[in-house]
């Protein structure tokens, strides 16, 4: 079992431009969570996906931020027009369609804004 | 929603000494509670967690305990060792407020050899 990919590992984009992030969850686990790491801050909730459905998206700001979990293929964190509070880890996390609290996380997405 | 605190912020012992850190949340309906450790530039590793049906966990050096009626919970590594060094960060799930995870702000733990 690979365990939670993401790609890129780091992106830069400068102010203005669309960030696209990737998010493979393990093999068997149809939940997927992101979360956003400040640098030198905890870890905040985004969003949570199922296959083809947001379930919830309290934590993710109105605007310039989306989300996708198609029913083939990674999750997907699209921010458009960047701004340099952007930068951060963005982390992926995944959970199996059981239930179980546990949750998966990938590597992480470090996004720099020029 | 849920709020979980946690304290200290940074916490420095020397090796061989016991360390302890401490969390609190609001929500009586969360039911997992994790503890992750992340080292500098690494993601988010789970080195143990407890459910609300059980007030204690052990394994090894690292045993976690929770109080649910002052709804706190605590982790308690003895024995630290240099490696040990890195940000432990304690965490909530409550079902009744949606699947995801609400973090501590985190404790940067300092093992000085």
């Amino acid at each position: 079992n690979a365990g939670v990919m993401q790609n890129p590992r780091h992106l830069v984009r400068r102010r203005g431009q669309e960030a696209r992030l990737r998010c493979s969850p393990m093999k068997g686990h149809s939940h997927v969570y992101w979360y956003r790491q400040l640098p030198e801050e905890g870890l905040k909730f985004m969003v949570y996906l199922q296959k083809e459905n947001i379930i919830d998206e309290s934590g993710m700001p109105k605007e310039r931020f989306s989300a996708e979990f198609p029913k083939e293929g990674p999750s997907i964190l699209r921010i458009q027009q960047v701004v340099r509070g952007d930068s951060a880890a963005y982390f992926c996390a995944s959970s199996p369609a059981t239930g179980d609290n546990e949750q998966f996380f990938g590597p992480g997405t470090r996004l720099t804004v020029l | 929603g849920e709020n979980v605190e946690q304290h200290p912020s940074t916490l420095s012992v020397q090796e061989g000494d016991s360390a302890v850190i401490k969390c609190t949340y609001s929500d009586s309906a969360s039911n997992y509670f994790p503890w992750y450790k992340q080292e500098l530039g690494k993601r988010p590793q789970l080195i143990i967690d407890i459910r609300s049906n059980v007030g204690e966990k052990k394994d090894q050096r690292i045993a976690v305990t929770l109080n649910k009626t002052a709804k706190h919970f605590s982790l308690h590594i003895t024995e630290t060792q240099p490696e040990d060094s890195a940000v432990y960060f304690c965490a909530a799930i409550s079902v009744a407020g949606g699947n995801m995870l609400t973090f501590g702000g985190g404790t940067r733990l300092m093992v000085k050899p």
